[in-house]
């Protein structure tokens, strides 16, 4: 089956600084790689997603990026705010409908 | 967050009983699924339906049951409870382009 690996696990930046998470996947057969973030107690959030077909997508602060042929993608976070602090997951899907879970990155942004 | 409720939302239960949570969704999406969060283990796919008596395990299945008799609930049972079963348990919809959202969790201790 699949396998994600999520690296960072804890990131520290100060405010206004970037973040980066990266994760790699297994299956070639993967074609679409949602992020959620997942404050203190609260549900997983859907943020940003990319799907095989593109190279990079771009929502003002956030931007994800995929290389097929390394079997990676990564979520850059620009100028963050003391509200990204949270838990970053990213995830891997089939065509069947089936996501395989990263183990999270606790990002912390300090004021 | 996509018309999705869990109940209970906290549950606190003696080893050896019987447990069944509910997920209910009011948009008719054909893919369900459930999933356990513990602490350095991110998310794990416990079971999921794609559709009504439709349903395939995850890699966590193990001690666990589902039912899908209708499209906007899916239950989960645990048929007799162990500690090691103690978990945040979200359940999730995905959406036609593969978007999964989830709902609020359910806080389960066995004791």
């Amino acid at each position: 089956g699949e396998n994600v690996e999520q690296h960072p696990s804890t990131l520290s930046v100060q405010e206004g600084d970037s973040a980066v998470i990266k994760c790699t996947y297994s299956d070639s057969a993967s074609n679409y790689f949602p992020w959620y973030k997942q404050e203190l107690g609260k549900r997983p959030q859907l943020i940003i997603d990319i799907r095989s077909n593109v190279g990079e997508k771009k929502d003002q602060r956030i931007a994800v990026t995929l290389n097929k042929t390394a079997k990676h993608f990564s979520l850059h976070i620009t100028e963050t705010q003391p509200e990204d602090s949270a838990v970053y997951f990213c995830a891997a899907n089939t065509n069947a409908g089936k996501s395989t879970f990263g183990d999270g990155t606790t990002l912390t942004v300090k004021p | 967050d996509a018309g999705i409720t869990q109940s209970p939302r906290h549950k606190v239960t003696e080893t050896g009983t019987p447990v069944t949570l509910r997920c209910h969704q009011t948009e008719n999406h054909r893919y369900m699924y459930w999933y356990r969060q513990d602490p350095g283990h991110g998310l794990r796919l416990i079971h999921y339906s794609y559709g009504v008596k439709d349903t395939d395990k995850g890699e966590v299945s193990d001690g666990y049951s589902v039912s899908r008799s209708k499209t906007e609930d899916f239950l989960l049972t645990l048929e007799s409870a162990t500690s090691s079963q103690t978990s945040v348990y979200f359940c999730a919809i995905e959406t036609e382009k593969y978007e999964q959202y989830f709902g609020p969790g359910t806080r389960l201790t066995v004791t």
